[in-house]
């Protein structure tokens, strides 16, 4: 049974980078078949994806427009874990945060989820 | 970008009624739409993917048809464990995926 557990800071200030990570259980996130996933959600922009990363045989990853040149996603193969950073927030990043994962040839579909995490962004 | 518009929102229904909600695309996307249930305070759930396939797991009440634009989704007899938010989501130009608003059951 695969399960994704997030952790990182509920509050961030204004200007400052927002991190989160994803820590990976019953799956690998070197794993050639799936990739790994951030979302949010906030009543304002709905549930939104951010971006993922992913191995085949090299690392790759790709953004959601919205969020370029502010994001990166990246995996820790030792902790078997993946991450994300998001430079210069602004209260408009306030949100509740999702990892997930997909499967490679279930399209994209995403079958397991993180907890979520509610990142304020105030001073 | 592609557009997904929900009807309707939000809806009440009854126990053991037949639930349909409707997702439309504002473009073509073949069968390349999955549905999520979500409950106050969780992640999404994947229920129906690929417009019409039923996730492991899934009760047998929920379905899912269409293609191209039109996309429907049922419950056959609405549960009170049913109570939540359903969302479409579109993949048609990956990596870009995008959810439709949702649309919230609720009792009657």
């Amino acid at each position: 049974q695969v399960q994704l557990q997030q952790s990182g800071p509920g509050l961030v200030k204004p200007s400052q980078t927002l991190t989160l990570t994803c820590a990976i259980s019953g799956d690998s996130v070197s794993s050639t078949s799936a990739a790994w996933n951030w979302f949010r959600q906030s009543p304002s922009r709905g549930l939104e994806w951010l971006g993922r990363t992913y191995y085949r045989s090299k690392w790759s990853d790709n953004y959601a427009l919205s969020v370029r040149g502010r994001i990166n996603i990246k995996a820790d193969t030792s902790k078997n874990q993946f991450s994300l950073q998001l430079t210069s927030v602004t209260p408009e990043d306030t949100a509740v945060y999702y990892c997930a994962r997909n499967i490679a040839s279930a399209g994209a579909s995403f079958d397991y989820w993180g907890q979520g995490t509610q990142v304020t962004v105030s001073s | 970008d592609i557009q997904l518009t929900q009807s309707p929102s939000p809806l009440s229904a009854s126990v053991g009624d037949r639930v349909t909600i409707t997702c439309q695309a504002s473009q073509d996307i073949s069968y390349l739409l999955n549905w999520y249930q979500q409950k106050p305070g969780k992640a999404p759930r994947l229920l129906i993917y690929d417009a019409s396939h039923l996730e492991t797991g899934v009760p047998s009440r929920f379905s899912g048809s269409g293609s191209g634009t039109h996309f429907t989704f049922t419950i056959s007899s609405l549960q009170p464990e049913d109570i939540a938010t359903y969302y479409c989501q579109q993949y048609n130009n990956l990596p870009t995926i995008t959810f439709g608003p949702g649309t919230k059951v609720d009792f009657k």
